[in-house]
């Protein structure tokens, strides 16, 4: 079946403390993943599309890199306006439907 | 970037009555509109899936007779909640796809049914 998984379920940093999220898929077929961020009460805001194995993508603060495998989201340098949940979805080869992960609620402290 | 706006950004209605909210890309032509639903600390469920000029396609689970979808032109759509059910109260959210596939999601509308 079908995975999107994402890890960890919730992080807390201290601001200036850098880490990665982790987003790790299964589908069979990727035509691309995608990064979101949701702040409470609100929709996803788009934030990076990677389509291939090797890419990169950055901004300002937020790196997302991606494997045949999984997709990882580097925050550098965090600050607090950074805590949101960080959510990531896969589309396949077939149809268009997104395949969400359950995301990740990132709290900086200041 | 892409603007997709929803209205109303919540309401609250009684057991029975039904409720309509409007999905709208403000600044370009969307070839295809996704309702979503999200339970507090969950993600989104893909409710259907919706082409301009055609019926909607929903989900597994979802019935089309309670929520309707019109999509009456590449700038709109709406979602009917029908006979809404305290049940139904949810976080609904929609999405306008371009032609890239990217997914630009509105602002979502918190449906509270009592």
């Amino acid at each position: 079946e079908d995975q999107v998984t994402q890890s960890p379920e919730a992080l807390r940093l201290q601001e200036g403390e850098s880490s990665s999220l982790n987003c790790s898929y299964t589908v069979s077929g990727l035509r691309g993943l995608f990064w979101y961020r949701q702040d409470p009460g609100k929709g996803p805001e788009f934030l990076f599309t990677l389509y291939s194995a090797g890419e990169e993508k950055e901004k300002e603060r937020l790196k997302a890199t991606l494997t045949k495998k999984e997709s990882f989201l580097h925050i550098t340098a965090p600050k607090p306006e950074d805590s949101a949940t960080y959510l990531c979805a896969v589309l396949q080869n077939t149809g268009n439907q997104f395949y969400f992960g359950t995301g990740t609620s990132l709290t900086v402290i200041p | 970037g892409a603007v997709v706006s929803q209205h109303p950004s919540w309401v609250i209605c009684k057991s029975g009555t039904s409720v309509k909210i409007e999905c709208r890309s403000l600044d370009f032509q969307a070839t295809t509109m996704f309702w979503y639903r999200q339970f507090p600390k969950q993600s989104l469920m893909l409710m259907a899936t919706s082409n301009e000029g055609s019926k909607a396609t929903y989900e597994q689970g979802v019935e089309k007779d309670k929520f309707l979808i019109n999509h009456a032109s590449l700038t709109l759509s709406t979602l009917t909640v029908t006979s809404a059910h305290p049940e139904d109260s949810s976080f609904y959210i929609c999405s306008a796809s371009l032609f890239s596939y990217e997914q630009y999601f509105g602002p979502g509308t918190r449906l509270t049914v009592t």
